[in-house]
């Protein structure tokens, strides 16, 4: 199995560009979610789902947006990237007890 | 909003020590979840504990829950260079008594065990 996949890895935006970070989980986990990671700040969430079709903010959800077509997928968009963006983003999945997360993206915005 | 206080921040000891990371609340959360991150890696759970007073022993890694599931902590015993890493606690609220729940992270205590 490869739990949850992240893609990119490493991405430089331009200030007002537009980005997709990508999220797969084969667990057949219901729940998703997206967190960035700031030095010394833990993980912030940013979006959840619960299910395929229903989404909800979470504490920083600013300047994101979200959707679940299907229960593998969990796709983050970016509309106008700014510098406040920059960190590491993780998808993180899970059934009812503790997450699975993928390996990160990080992303600078200059 | 909820908070988790993680101290310290930052520990760096010699390899054979022993030591603990804290992780305190005012809020009461359903369980709390003990995660080891590496650089360049997502965190990676270690332990989940739901009851108050619960203590779970991992190899050389203790977990604790206050008995007001508010506060936790994470003991190490004979550190070793292998445990080197970014740890997070993170506790878990539950929404109207489903099964769903949301993590609300510490900042993490970065350990450094030195050969």
């Amino acid at each position: 199995n490869a739990g949850v996949t992240q893609t990119p890895k490493f991405r430089i935006l331009k200030i007002g560009q537009s980005m997709t970070l990508q999220c797969t989980q084969d667990m057949n986990h219901n729940y998703m979610y997206w967190y960035r990671q700031d030095p010394g700040m833990g993980l912030k969430l940013i979006y959840y789902s619960v299910g395929a079709g229903i989404t909800d903010k979470g504490e920083v959800p600013n300047g994101y947006n979200v959707s679940r077509s299907t229960t593998e997928d969990f796709p983050l968009r970016l509309e106008l990237a700014a510098p406040s963006q920059t960190s590491v983003y993780f998808c993180a999945s899970s059934p009812t007890g503790g997450y699975t997360f993928g390996s990160g993206t990080r992303l600078t915005v200059v | 909003t909820q908070l988790l206080e993680q101290s310290p921040q930052f520990l760096s000891i010699q390899e054979g020590e022993n030591l603990t990371v804290y992780c305190n609340s005012s809020s009461v959360f359903s369980s709390l979840q003990w995660y080891r991150q590496e650089p360049g890696e997502g965190p990676v759970l270690l332990v989940t504990v739901v009851t108050g007073g619960e203590v779970k022993k991992l190899k050389r890694l203790t977990f604790q829950f206050g008995d007001a599931r508010k506060d936790s902590s994470l003991h190490i015993t004979a550190a070793q260079p292998g445990d080197t890493g970014l740890y997070l606690c993170a506790g878990v609220t539950n929404a109207g008594g489903t099964s769903y729940g949301k993590l609300t992270f510490g900042q993490g205590t970065i350990l450094t065990v030195h050969p």
